[in-house]
């Protein structure tokens, strides 16, 4: 069973840019969540998603967004990006119920300039 | 808000040694638990979980993690350390209600030969 998958793994943008990531869960999942890891703040949910819906959101800004198609793949949009932008970006899928394990993607590393 | 936190940035064992890194929950009812081991430029893989089914829940790659209530801590322990478990390691919680993790600041295992 083939794994979680982000494209691309690595991206470098400048201040004022905007970026979409992307995501595509393990076959049969319906649950994506995002992460962003950075050295100071660690790991920070961003949001998650479940069958085309928000289901959770974490405090970040309105800048940063996402989606989820009816395939499961998902995306996520940093628009008007900032130098503290720069971080991995880790996509999880999961079945979708509670408690259910989260099987992370290798991760984008964004690098804003 | 469920939340965790790990005590010790850096651990450094020896080859053979015991490994035990610590993990202490803030919660008013039982969470559900998790830890998470990351090698570098990779995404996170999961070690345990702890679900309430059994307070001493055996992982991956011989770890296992015991859960105290009475301490509110879910530390991690291996009996003896191999190179291969150089990596960072999470500790995570999700409330009962809850589909997002919330993450500790990490804790680097080095191990010296």
């Amino acid at each position: 069973k083939a794994g979680v998958t982000q494209t691309p793994r690595y991206l470098i943008k400048t201040r004022g840019q905007q970026v979409t990531l992307s995501c595509s869960p393990i076959s049969g999942h319906r649950s994506v969540s995002w992460y962003q890891q950075t050295p100071g703040q660690g790991l920070q949910f961003l949001f998650e998603y479940f069958s085309e819906t928000q289901r959770n959101k974490g405090n970040f800004p309105g800048r940063f967004s996402g989606r989820q198609f009816s395939n499961s793949r998902s995306e996520m949009n940093v628009s008007t990006l900032e130098l503290g932008d720069s971080a991995l970006y880790l996509c999880a899928s999961s079945s979708g119920g509670l408690n259910n394990e989260q099987f992370f993607g290798p991760g984008t590393r964004l690098t804003v300039l | 808000a469920q939340s965790v936190t790990q005590l010790g940035s850096h651990v450094s064992v020896s080859e053979g040694a015991l490994v035990l890194l610590r993990c202490n929950y803030s919660s008013s009812v039982p969470p559900y638990l998790f830890w998470y081991v990351q090698y570098p430029n990779q995404g996170l893989q999961l070690l345990l979980k702890y679900t309430s089914a059994a307070t001493l829940v055996k992982g991956i790659n011989g770890f296992e993690a015991e859960f105290k209530k009475s301490e509110t801590s879910f530390h991690l322990t291996k009996p003896s350390a191999h190179m291969s478990d150089a990596a960072e390691y999470f500790c995570a919680v999700s409330g009962v209600n809850d589909y997002k993790l919330s993450f500790g600041a990490g804790t680097t295992v080095t191990v010296r030969a």
